[in-house]
């Protein structure tokens, strides 16, 4: 069974780019969410996709955007990069079940806006 | 959503049992509480979760008190591998978004 991937594994930006972060959910899942890791805060969610359709938003604004493919590997495009999108950015994937889903989480992209 | 409150770190000796606390004294009937993990430069990774009964997995326990409004995770004998930062987390029915608070900080002595 293969686990949860990101690419790629370090990022550097400078402000205003865009950039796309890559995340292959575990097999058999069809829920993917993303969240951001500010250095030494917890992760905060950003999004979640289950079945290609975005299902659940945090706090974040509309520059932050997310595809879900067939076959439930997902993107996370950042637009108009800001020094503070500087984090690690997780992707988690888990299988809908219902109640107490576990999410299985990949080892993030760190992405550093210069 | 529900809110945890946990010690910023803890000490443990290596080969001891670690208690690690967490109060939501505003839980909801519906809110499993779970615990996760995150081991140095990875992602977080689950430990256990339960809804009202204590629960056992190979990891660790999970003792919840009767009335719900804190708990704790058991790990029975720590080693090294075990130095992370523990985080509990009130997930309600069917919602899998995880609200992250900053967790407990676990160092193991050797």
């Amino acid at each position: 069974e293969t686990g949860v991937t990101q690419s790629p594994t370090h990022l550097i930006k400078t402000r205003g780019q865009q950039v796309t972060l890559r995340c292959s959910s575990q097999s058999g899942h069809n829920t993917v969410s993303w969240y951001q890791q500010a250095l030494g805060q917890g992760p905060q969610f950003i999004f979640q996709y289950y079945r290609e359709e975005e299902n659940g938003r945090g706090n974040f604004p509309p520059r932050f955007s997310g595809l879900q493919f067939p076959n439930y590997s997902s993107e996370l495009n950042v637009n108009a990069l800001e020094l503070d999108d500087s984090a690690l950015y997780l992707c988690a994937s888990s299988l809908w079940q219902g109640v107490g889903d576990t999410q299985y989480f990949g080892p993030g992209t760190r992405l550093t806006v210069l | 959503d529900a809110k945890t409150t946990q010690p910023n770190s803890m000490e443990s000796n290596e080969e001891e049992p670690v208690h690690l606390p967490c109060n939501h004294s505003t839980i909801s009937g519906t809110d499993y509480i779970h615990w996760y993990r995150q081991l140095p430069s990875q992602g977080p990774e689950y430990v256990i979760h339960g809804l009202t009964s204590n629960v056992n997995n190979r990891m660790a326990s999970l003792a919840i008190a009767e009335d719900r409004k804190s708990s704790t995770l058991i790990l029975h004998r720590a080693t090294l591998r075990d130095a992370a930062v523990y985080y509990c987390i009130l997930g309600g029915f069917g919602n899998e978004k995880l609200t992250f608070g900053t967790g407990t900080r676990l160092t193991i002595i050797p």
